[in-house]
Parts: C-alpha cells; sequence; structure tokens
C-alpha cells in the first residue's frame, strides 16, 4: 500500500496568517494515464471529511479561493491564504492512484 | 452532488456481521462509484472498497475476505456487509461518492458509529 506521511502533525495558526500542509507519499503518485490523483479534505469536529482540492490543484465546487494545492510525484502542498476561525479542523490527503486508496494521517489546525 | 443517507446498527458482537446502507438522493447514480470508508482513533481513515452501478467492486485486500458492497439500482442505495466482526472493527463507517470527473470523494455520509463488544 502506499503510504501518506503529512507534516505537520499539527499546527497552530494566528488568524489572517497563512498556513501550509504537506503531503509526502513513499512512491509516485502518477497513474499510468498521466494524471496524479491526490486530493485533500478537511474534516471539522463531528463532521464527516470534506473535499476541497481533487487531482492536485483543483478546487471543488464552492471552496474558497483561499485554499490551494500544489506539488507533483510524491511531494504535495496544501496552502491557506489567510487561516479564518472556519478553517480549524483535520486536514487529510488521499491517494486514489494506486488501490487500495489510502489516507496520510491527518493535520490538526488550530488557532492560537 | 448528492445527498447521502445511511442506517445500520451500531451495537455489535464479536463474530457478528456488520451491515450498513446508505441511501442516494440527487445526482445520477450511475455517475459514481459508491463507496465505503470507516475512520478510527487507532488506524485512522480507511478505504474499505468500492461499487460502480453495474455491481463492480473493489475491496481493500486487508478487508477482501470479509466484505460485500452491492448496489440495489432500483431503490438507489448500496449496502456494506463485513463479516466476523471484531473489537478492531469499532469504528465510524462512512458511505461517499467517488466521482469519476474529479477522481475523489466529492460527497459524504453522516457516518454511522459502529462498537463491537461483547
Amino acid at each position: 500500500d502506499i503510504v501518506l506521511t503529512q507534516t505537520p502533525l499539527s499546527s497552530p495558526v494566528t488568524l489572517g496568517q497563512p498556513a501550509s500542509i504537506s503531503c509526502r507519499s513513499d512512491q509516485s503518485l502518477v497513474h499510468r494515464d498521466g494524471n496524479t490523483y491526490l486530493s485533500w479534505f478537511q474534516q471539522r469536529p463531528g463532521q464527516p471529511p470534506r473535499l476541497l482540492i481533487y487531482k492536485i490543484s483543483n478546487r471543488f465546487s464552492g471552496v474558497p479561493d483561499r485554499f490551494s494545492g500544489s506539488g507533483a510525484g510524491t511531494d504535495f502542498t496544501l496552502k491557506i491564504t489567510r487561516v479564518e476561525a472556519e478553517d480549524v479542523g483535520v486536514y487529510y490527503c488521499l491517494q486514489a492512484t494506486q488501490f487500495p486508496y489510502t489516507f496520510g494521517q491527518g493535520t490538526k489546525l488550530d488557532i492560537k | 452532488q448528492v445527498q447521502l443517507q445511511q442506517w445500520g446498527a451500531g451495537l455489535l458482537k464479536p463474530s457478528e456481521t456488520l451491515s450498513l446502507t446508505c441511501s442516494v438522493y440527487g445526482g445520477s447514480f450511475s455517475g459514481h462509484y459508491w463507496i465505503w470508508i470507516r475512520q478510527s482513533p487507532g488506524k485512522g481513515l480507511e478505504w474499505i472498497g468500492e461499487s460502480n452501478h453495474n455491481g463492480i467492486t473493489h475491496y481493500n485486500p486487508s478487508l477482501k475476505s470479509r466484505v460485500t458492497i452491492s448496489v440495489d439500482t432500483s431503490k438507489n442505495q448500496f449496502s456494506l456487509k463485513l463479516t466476523s466482526v471484531t473489537a478492531a472493527d469499532t469504528a465510524v463507517y462512512y458511505c461517499a461518492s467517488f466521482g469519476y470527473t474529479s477522481s475523489a470523494v466529492e460527497d459524504w455520509g453522516r457516518g454511522a458509529l459502529v462498537t463491537v463488544s461483547p
């Protein structure tokens, strides 16, 4: 199985400041069809995860443009330009390049 | 986007069979893969498996011998059965949709806590 490692595990941030989360894979996530199936999710307390970004950098419907994704191969990053209070939660990356699809262990974002 | 409503037994004894069902509202039943994911404190988020509307399935090898995912297109529903449960299967189970275009998990059910205890 592909292992996704997220850093940091916890990220206290100041409101209005940027935040960045890394997701590193132990194998390339480039599919034989040329696409890279790496997505990002936000999970607020007591709720299911919510899709933010798919295929590295595509924002899902309704996701604010302060969220962005980047990366290639084995290294990927989720960035929030200016953290708002509603961004508190746990963030996960998911690879859907190779079955079984696997998630990162999560990064907890909270406010300083 | 679709709405997903799930239900099923929440408390099981070891060796029993977990059974959950998810109804799909809105969107195209044939336009997604229908998946089950579970979340536990010890193992985080774990992909259980998926089925398309034709019943073509893929299961996580770690659970393959115990898992069945089935679809009922007449009711826009899909179901999960997991046999011979143990305490290690205690988790929140989510039904969700996997989009063909995004190749990502687009919509999630609210989740159902399943506890396995003697």
